[in-house]
């Protein structure tokens, strides 16, 4: 299995702050990474796939970059509704197996 | 729009069988561009990918539940359904049904999820 790790684990912010957290993947995956936001008992939404490519809807504040194991996304000019949790996930094969996660809170 | 609703019990007893089912709403389960699938939450944890179909294939199943978990679909009925049997405490969790965008060869990024329903495993 691909193990996905994430890192901080946890960040405080400001509205306003450029934040950056990243991904990292025990092997290669080129760039079949993709970020997801979840709030609270809610289900997690899709920010970008393809490690870069970001999804019809999602702000623009919104960035990932990477390729191969290394990945990150990146919050710039942080707003209010971004306060939640950040999920990798790797579509490279089988099991999918997703980080643990990257909290986002209000400093 | 694509809507995807998860329906099932909400409480289950210890060693019983937990059946879920996805409806799916203004989509077509025989799209080929899409697989389906289930991933599970356990309170306060990450995610947890339990596998996923599509409309005329196996499907593929997370290996650390394989002898537990069968998905099917049905077209008709335009639903898809997951079934965990001998069920622990362990399997208490959120439940999320999903559609992949999937480029024919890699399963892909989820890009449209239900809203999860609550599954407590208890006597």
């Amino acid at each position: 299995d691909i193990q996905m790790t994430q890192f901080p684990s946890s960040l405080s912010a400001s509205v306003g702050d450029t934040i950056t957290m990243t991904c990292r993947a025990s092997q290669s995956i080129t760039t079949h990474l993709n970020w997801y936001q979840q709030k609270l008992g809610k289900a997690p939404k899709l920010l970008v796939s393809a490690a870069s490519s970001l999804q019809s809807g999602v702000p623009s504040r919104f960035s990932g970059s990477g390729s191969g194991t290394d990945f990150t996304l990146t919050i710039s000019t942080l707003q209010p509704e971004d306060f939640a949790t950040y999920f990798c996930q790797q579509s490279y094969s089988t099991p999918i197996t997703f980080g643990p996660g990257t909290k986002v809170d209000i400093k | 729009q694509l809507q995807l609703q998860e329906s099932g019990p909400g409480l289950v007893k210890p060693s019983e069988t937990l059946t879920l089912t996805c409806s799916v709403f203004d989509g077509s389960l025989s799209n080929s561009n899409y697989y389906w699938g289930w991933i599970r939450q356990p309170p306060g944890k990450g995610l947890e990918w339990i596998g996923s179909i599509y409309y005329n294939r196996s499907p593929y199943v997370n290996p650390s539940l394989k002898t537990r978990v069968t998905i099917s679909i049905d077209l008709l009925k335009s639903q898809f359904s997951l079934t965990l049997s001998s069920v622990t405490a362990a399997d208490t969790a959120l439940y999320f049904c999903a559609r992949h965008d999937s480029d024919g060869y890699n399963l892909g990024s989820l890009d449209s999820w239900g809203q999860g329903t609550q599954v407590t495993v208890s006597s």
